[in-house]
């Protein structure tokens, strides 16, 4: 069966500290990969997803992720956290629907 | 930009109420969504709409139906509502493809 494996349910990182949440899916075929960030009260935001191409991606406010085949991997990378980045990571494939991950919550630490 | 509107933030109802939740997007895309969220179990589909008058159920659609009788909107209706449906609720809508979701804010609804 399809899966998304988040397999941190927290993270605590420190302002400036880099940052990687970690994402692995159980799918046959090459999948849509898709990341979302949720801040408190709100609905989900897209920050990168994965198509095709290129195995390193870039989204908005700074983040990156990269596409690994062999590891059934699509980790989401950050150089340097900023406090506003503190929010719940929501990590999704798409076969013929969408499946999110349990999601990991990020702390700031100022 | 795209915008998903659920028709309210908060909610409290009484257990054997009919709970309707709406979202509207005006973004003229085919596919919507209804997602529940509860703390530890991330995202669970409710029911999904690939076209107007469409439905199919997603992976807990028990106690729940839906309503798509427009193609920008798509209303979750709890039957009668019991404790166990107190819970965020998440309206998504996207392209037909596999493009991205796009989500409104939520309803949270607690049910007493």
């Amino acid at each position: 069966a399809q899966s998304v494996t988040q397999p941190d349910i927290h993270i605590t990182v420190s302002e400036g500290a880099s940052l990687e949440l970690r994402c692995n899916y159980s799918y046959g075929a090459t999948p849509y990969l898709f990341w979302y960030v949720q801040s408190p009260g709100q609905g989900l935001q897209l920050l990168l997803k994965y198509f095709s191409g290129d195995t390193l991606v870039q989204g908005i406010k700074g983040f990156e992720a990269e596409f690994k085949r062999s590891q059934s991997s699509f980790n989401l990378r950050k150089p340097s956290v900023h406090w506003s980045d503190a929010a719940e990571y929501f990590c999704a494939v798409r076969t013929y629907k969408y499946i999110f991950g349990t999601g990991t919550r990020l702390k700031v630490l100022a | 930009d795209v915008k998903v509107t659920q028709s309210s933030r908060y909610l409290v109802k009484r257990t054997g109420e009919k709970v309707f939740l709406e979202c509207v997007q005006d973004m003229d895309h085919e596919n919507m969504f209804w997602y529940r969220q509860d703390p530890g179990l991330g995202l669970r589909l409710i029911y999904f709409s690939y076209d107007v008058k469409m439905k199919e159920k997603g992976d807990i659609p028990e106690g729940y139906s839906v309503s798509r009788e427009k193609k920008e909107r798509f209303s979750l209706i709890l039957e009668s509502a019991s404790t166990n449906q107190t819970s965020m609720y998440l309206c998504a809508s996207s392209f037909s493809g596999a493009g991205e979701l796009f989500f409104g804010s939520g309803t949270q609804l607690s049910v007493l």
